[in-house]
C-alpha cells in the first residue's frame, strides 16, 4: 500500500542534542513537507522541497535542517539550537501542482528529557 | 501575507443537530482544504475547494468555497458521534502547494 511512513513515533531529546526524524513516501510524489503542531493549536509549516536536492524554508525554519537526496525521502533534523522542540511533528507528501491535497503521514511526538 | 481564521475554535453538539464551521482568510486564496485530525492521529484529507461557489458532499459533511467573500463552511447535517474530531481548513498561496493552516475546530458531538 502507498503511503507515508514517519520513525520513530515517540522520541526524546536531551539538551544539546541534535535528532533527526524520518519521512518517507511511496506515492511517487514530487513535493514533500514538515509541519509542527503544538497542543491545541494548527499546523504551521518548517520546510518544504518541491523536488529533489531543493528546499525551500517555511515559516518557523530556525533550528531546523533537512536534505532532499531522493524523492522518497526528507528527513528532519532539530537541532540543538531549537530551544523549544516538544511537539507534534507531520511530514506530508504531495504531487506538485497547486491543486493537489497534501497526504500526511501518522507523526512523530518529540519531547525534552 | 494570507492568514486563515477559524470559528469557533470549540463545538459540543447533540447527535441528529446541524452546526456549521466557518473558515476566513486574509488575502486572495485560489484553493481552500479541509482535513480531519482525530486525537493523537494523523491528519485526512476531507475536501479540495478549487474555485468560487465550488460545493462538495461527503456524508454528512458539505463544504463551500465563497472567494469573494473569503470565506469557506464545513456544514455538518445530523450529527453522528464519529464526525467527534478536530476539523481544520488551509489555505493554499502561490504556485506552489505551500500551505496556511487554520488552528481548528474541535468538534464533540455528545449523544
Amino acid at each position: 500500500d502507498g503511503g507515508i511512513t514517519q520513525s520513530p513515533k515517540y522520541l526524546f531529546r536531551k539538551e544539546g542534542q541534535n535528532v533527526t526524524l524520518s519521512c518517507e513516501q511511496n506515492l511517487n510524489h514530487d513535493a514533500m513537507y514538515w509541519y509542527r503542531q503544538d497542543p491545541g493549536q494548527g499546523l504551521r509549516l518548517i520546510y518544504y522541497s518541491q523536488i529533489v536536492n531543493d528546499f525551500q524554508k517555511g515559516d518557523i525554519a530556525e533550528g531546523y535542517s533537512v536534505s532532499r537526496e531522493k524523492k522518497e525521502s526528507f528527513p528532519l533534523t532539530v537541532t540543538s539550537a531549537q530551544k523549544n522542540p516538544t511537539a507534534f511533528y507531520l511530514c506530508a507528501s504531495s504531487m506538485r501542482g497547486r491543486d493537489q491535497p497534501q497526504h500526511f503521514g501518522d507523526g512523530t511526538r518529540l519531547s525534552i528529557l | 501575507e494570507l492568514k486563515v481564521e477559524q470559528n469557533p475554535l470549540f463545538l459540543s453538539m447533540q447527535e441528529g443537530k446541524n452546526y456549521t464551521i466557518y473558515c476566513n482568510y486574509s488575502t486572495t486564496s485560489d484553493r481552500l482544504y479541509w482535513y480531519r485530525q482525530d486525537p493523537g492521529k494523523s491528519l485526512e484529507s476531507l475536501f479540495v475547494l478549487l474555485s468560487n461557489g465550488a460545493v462538495k458532499q461527503e456524508g454528512r459533511l458539505m463544504a463551500s468555497l465563497d472567494t469573494k467573500a473569503r470565506l469557506s463552511t464545513l456544514h455538518i447535517t445530523a450529527a453522528v458521534h464519529d464526525l467527534s474530531a478536530t476539523y481544520f481548513c488551509a489555505g493554499g498561496i502561490g504556485a506552489t502547494n505551500k500551505l496556511i493552516f487554520g488552528t481548528g475546530t474541535l468538534l464533540a458531538v455528545q449523544p
